[in-house]
Parts: C-alpha cells; structure tokens; sequence
C-alpha cells in the first residue's frame, strides 16, 4: 500500500521562526518521486519541488530546504525565517512508477506577524 | 505560457442540473487527472487519463464522468449533482515520461456549490 502522512494539521509560527513540515510515506516500490505543493489562501497548488528515490541530496532553494532520508521514509521541509507570505497549506505527494500520485493531508502554516 | 487553464472559476448550481467544467492544457502532456479537495481530506483523484482516449477512474469516480478526445482537453461532467459534490476541484496534467517524472501543473481550481 501506498499512502503519505502529514501529522502536523495546523502549526502556528510567529514570522522569523524556523518551522519544519514533517511528510512520512509508505511504498514498496523502489522508484517513485516525492513533491511538495503550496496551496496559498488563493487556492491555486503551486510546485515547490520534486525529489526521485534515487537522490537523497537536500536541497535548498533561498529560505526553503528539503531532507530525505529513505531510512526513516520522510521528506521534511523547513522554512528558514517565515515570512508571513509563507502562510499557506502545504501538500506533501509521492508518485510511483505507474503514475499514481498520493497525496497527504496536508499541513496548514499560519505564520503571524 | 505553459498552464492549465479550468473554466469557470466559481459555479453555484442546482440539484440535478447538468454541468460540464473544463480543462484544457497546452503543454502537451499525456498525462491529465481531476481532483477534488475537501477539508480534511486533502486531495483526492476522481479520474485520470494516460493519453487520448484513455480514462480510469481514482478514488472517488461516483458521480462523475470524463472524456478525453483530445490531448489539451479532459473536461469534467457532472451528470446530476447532488450537495455533496460540493467541493474544490483541480485539473492537473504532467508527463509521463520515464526517466524523468515531472509533478503536476494544476490549474487554478473550480470552487463547486451545489443547493
């Protein structure tokens, strides 16, 4: 079975805090990809980014940064310093070979100012 | 510019009217799908479609109908909606090219109200 867990429902941030959004998955496939979307208060799903089984090197990308582990099947994402623009929901997804996508829940952020 | 475009926006319909919303992509993607977000319940697939002429149904197909005669379009039908189609849905396509998996690009989702 394939599934992806976001525990975190909501978390509260004043803004410059660090706040990490945990994704846990489960599969038995050896390649899928993992992705994380950004839903603003607008409602549109942004593409944050897209990581493949295969490479398990973070990544950071300005105040954004991303950690696989595939010994611990999690791929947390960590804002560095929330601004409040950060507020938003946030998706957590792995797809596998047969194109099927899994989502999380999700984790709401609410970053104050 | 690369997108998927879902038409209308928002929509408020009655019980048992027939409604179509639309989806059309000019990325020429093979892969296209719709999804329906709920509280709670993040998203869930409704129905998908690997190229033209191919269509599956997700999680939630109940309800609903799609059909993909071309590649841009995958159009949603809701034959007679009932209140609990109310929802958000979202078009989505990609690639479906091996070695290089590429996530979804989303449209900007159809906010559903059905009295």
């Amino acid at each position: 079975a394939q599934k992806v867990t976001q525990a975190q429902t909501e978390i509260s941030v004043v803004e410059k805090e660090d706040v990490t959004l945990d994704c846990v998955y489960e599969t038995r496939d050896t390649t899928y990809y993992l992705f994380w979307y950004k839903q603003p208060p607008s409602g549109e799903l942004v593409f944050l980014i897209r990581r493949n089984s295969f490479d398990e090197q973070n990544e950071i990308s300005g105040r954004y940064s991303w950690n696989f582990q595939k010994s611990t099947s999690s791929f947390n994402f960590t804002i560095t310093a929330s601004q409040v623009v950060d507020s938003a929901v946030y998706f957590c997804a792995l797809r596998n070979d047969f194109n099927k996508f899994y989502f999380g829940s999700g984790t709401k952020l609410n970053v104050k100012p | 510019e690369a997108q998927v475009t879902q038409n209308p926006r928002y929509l408020i319909t009655v019980t048992g009217k027939k409604l179509t919303v639309t989806c059309s992509q000019n990325m020429n993607h093979e892969y296209m799908s719709w999804y329906r977000q709920d509280p709670g319940l993040g998203l869930r697939q409704i129905y998908y479609s690997m190229n033209v002429e191919v269509t599956d149904k997700g999680d939630v197909p109940e309800g609903y109908k799609v059909s993909r005669k071309e590649k841009r379009n995958f159009p949603l039908i809701l034959e007679s909606p009932s209140p609990n189609q109310t929802s958000l849905y979202f078009c989505a396509s990609s690639l479906t090219s091996g070695t290089l998996n590429y996530g979804y690009t989303f449209g900007s989702g159809t906010r559903l109200t059905v009295v």
